[in-house]
């Protein structure tokens, strides 16, 4: 891999605000996907960045920073159904493939 | 529902046996990729085909082996197998070969080797 790193678990109350971090290794770097899976279903796409910057989408926004390596996710107005896994994932130049972090368990507690 | 189906849903067989996974990818996707799952990992990445060519590779075994046909769609093949190699096994699709394209993911198959 290309060192992704997320936090493993994250627990919020239901309306709060959850940021789910995430730093990757810059050399080559293209863009920067965000999926959401829950538990055993198939990874739906989130967000994809590759300029800098926040990107918003209804309760969720996605931020990159390209010097420094970093994004994260914004969930807003948590709600029960967010309670998921969140997945960051790279392209980078030189490979034609995705690279995953291990993803962030979000629980949202009502 | 993402367009891409995989068969079948569920997989139960015993160490030693051999399995074929099957994707069909969303109507108009050339590449295929095949995702791992596991309980105690994240999504690795097995292999990537586009229009019928071995594309990339990521740590795939040697006894697992994949393909995809004239059609686009792809199966994947497990061979040899033990109980470590119980997961959920997911083909995802894009519309090109670059890593920047999103992909969509099937419901996966679950396979358990007993």
């Amino acid at each position: 891999g290309q060192n992704i790193d997320q936090p493993t678990e994250m627990t919020a109350t239901e309306g709060a605000i959850v940021q789910i971090n995430c730093t990757y290794q810059t050399s080559g770097f293209n863009g920067l996907f965000w999926y959401q899976q829950h538990a055993g279903e198939a990874p739906t796409f989130l967000s994809y960045n590759v300029l800098d910057g926040l990107e918003e989408k209804g309760r969720f926004s996605s931020f990159l920073s390209r010097s420094k390596g970093y994004s994260y996710l914004l969930l807003k107005e948590l709600q029960m159904k967010d309670s998921a896994s969140y997945l960051c994932a790279v392209s980078y130049s030189n490979d034609y493939k995705l690279s995953f972090g291990a993803g962030t368990t979000v629980t949202v507690r009502a | 529902d993402s367009g891409v189906t995989q068969t079948p849903k569920h997989l139960i067989t015993a160490t030693g046996q051999r399995v074929t996974l099957r994707c069909s990818p969303r109507s108009g996707d050339l590449s295929v990729y095949w995702y791992q799952q596991s309980l105690d990992q994240g999504l690795q990445f097995l292999i990537q085909y586009y229009n019928g060519e071995e594309r990339a590779k990521g740590n795939i075994l040697e006894r697992f082996s994949a393909q995809q046909f004239p059609d686009l769609h792809s199966e994947l093949n497990l061979s040899s197998l033990e109980l470590g190699d119980s997961a959920l096994y997911f083909c995802a699709s894009s519309a090109t070969f670059g890593a920047d394209n999103e992909q969509f993911f099937g419901p996966g198959t679950r396979l358990t080797v007993l």
